[in-house]
């Protein structure tokens, strides 16, 4: 399978802990973005990568986020001293930039629950 | 960001054609229109992407008008496994997509 991949797909965890997820991106996409989706909602934008460069943040990713593509290939997440609120879908997407018509592929996400 | 306006529930019954419209009044000359599907626990999965007029793949038709002011997702006789979230979605590439909350499709036998 050449898809987007992402591991774990679930995560528990108890509140104050940290974690890390990480996403694997159809290999020849230069282009790597994060969201994050709670339940009965649209998924929503947390941070965007072409190649290794982060270009794009949300005032949704708190201090407590920090996320890496160190060699523009795979992608990690990390969410420190975690929150109740953190409890969501983490999804990943891909994508081979240069032209309008782009089109953003997703991974199966990982699912988080704070403790 | 163009924002998409979208049903927010449908209800159908297998073997009919479903027509999902979807307003973006404020689209921009370069902004394609893409459309996702969504089951409960997976990311969204890519059905089509248009500029104008028609397109058509194997999943689904996808009809534009001349103002492209709205955007039309046709599903040809839809299945139980058809029941899912599909969401419209207005820009270009290197843009972060805007998700409203979609449309929740629900075929009955």
């Amino acid at each position: 399978d050449t898809g987007v991949s992402q591991d774990p797909r679930h995560k528990i965890t108890k509140r104050g802990q940290n974690v890390t997820f990480r996403c694997d991106p159809i290999s020849e996409h230069n282009r790597l973005y994060w969201y994050r989706q709670t339940l009965g909602q649209g998924p929503e934008f947390l941070t965007y990568f072409q190649n290794e460069a982060q270009l794009e943040k949300s005032r949704l990713l708190s201090d407590r986020f920090s996320a890496e593509r160190p060699k523009g290939s795979f992608s990690t997440l990390e969410i420190q001293r975690t929150e109740q609120g953190d409890s969501a879908m983490y999804l990943c997407a891909s994508s081979l930039g240069g032209t309008d018509q782009e089109t953003q592929y997703f991974g199966p996400g990982t699912r988080l629950l704070v403790l | 960001l163009a924002k998409t306006t979208q049903p927010i529930s449908m209800d159908s019954y297998e073997g009919q054609e479903v027509n999902i419209t979807c307003s973006h009044n404020n689209i921009a000359t370069n902004d394609y229109i893409t459309w996702y599907q969504q089951f409960p626990s997976q990311g969204p999965r890519f059905i089509i992407q248009g500029y104008k007029t028609k397109v058509t793949n194997e999943v689904a038709s996808l009809f534009i008008p001349a103002d492209r002011k709205s955007s039309t997702l046709s599903l040809p006789r839809v299945s139980l496994s058809d029941t899912a979230v599909y969401y419209c979605l207005v820009g270009i590439g290197r843009r972060a997509l805007t998700f409203g909350s979609g449309t929740r499709l629900q075929v009955q036998p």
